[in-house]
């Protein structure tokens, strides 16, 4: 799976937009883009991901550059309770893909302050 | 859907205990993960199972961690002896064959071993 680099935390005033970051540059093809995120004290949490077509769906939005090598999560008017730990994760989607070492790197920390 | 059930959710034991985790995937999902979280090593598969057959054990520490999933509908992660440094937060998680890499988590078990 290509690696992913994300920045170690934002912070992003309440009511704005939050936009996360995310590098892959050595994606392949047919790796997809995947957003989770991760609130405090509960599990991960599927946000919404991607091949080449930006997407958009009631959580947020998902730009991926013409290259496919970098793409931003926006949550469009952050609160409070969108403070997590956000992950992105490039895996190949097929219905033989048994998610095995689908790893959860470090991911952005983000502080939605009041 | 009560999604992924796992309990239960705080337990505290003492060193050469055992310990059995449980978890209760979502009705009709034919994979169950076992993962581990600890803020020094992130978030680690131990396991996952497809059709309660597992499949991938890799991730799974020492012998002292096993795993079993007798039905479609329950699975137990089993600490034996337990040990301070098995001392975490336990996802189960669980997805359906066509839903490619959206996997669903539970809230999380977390254990102390002191």
């Amino acid at each position: 799976d290509a690696k992913t680099t994300q920045p170690p935390s934002m912070d992003c005033a309440e009511g704005r937009a939050a936009n996360l970051p995310c590098n892959h540059s050595t994606i392949s093809g047919n790796e997809y883009v995947y957003w989770y995120r991760q609130i405090h004290s509960q599990g991960p949490q599927y946000i919404i991901h991607g091949l080449k077509n930006n997407e958009t769906n009631e959580m947020a939005s998902l730009i991926i550059t013409e290259d496919r090598k970098s793409s931003t999560l926006i949550l469009p008017h952050a609160t409070l309770r969108d403070t997590a730990v956000y992950y992105c994760i490039v895996r190949v989607a097929s219905l033989d893909n048994y998610g095995q070492n689908f790893v959860f790197g470090p991911g952005t920390r983000l502080s939605v302050l009041p | 859907d009560a999604g992924v059930i796992q309990s239960p959710r705080h337990e505290v034991t003492e060193m050469g205990q055992e310990v059995t985790l449980r978890c209760k995937p979502i009705s009709g999902h034919d994979y169950l993960f076992w993962y581990r979280q600890t803020m020094m090593r992130g978030l680690e598969l131990l396991i996952y199972f497809n059709n309660n057959v597992p499949i991938d054990d890799s991730g799974m520490p020492e012998d002292r961690f096993s795993a079993k999933m007798p039905n479609a509908s329950f699975s137990t992660l089993k600490i034996q002896p337990s040990e301070p440094r098995d001392s975490a937060v336990y996802f189960c998680a669980s997805k359906d064959r066509g839903s490619g890499n959206t996997i669903y988590f539970g809230e999380g078990s977390w254990l102390t071993v002191v």
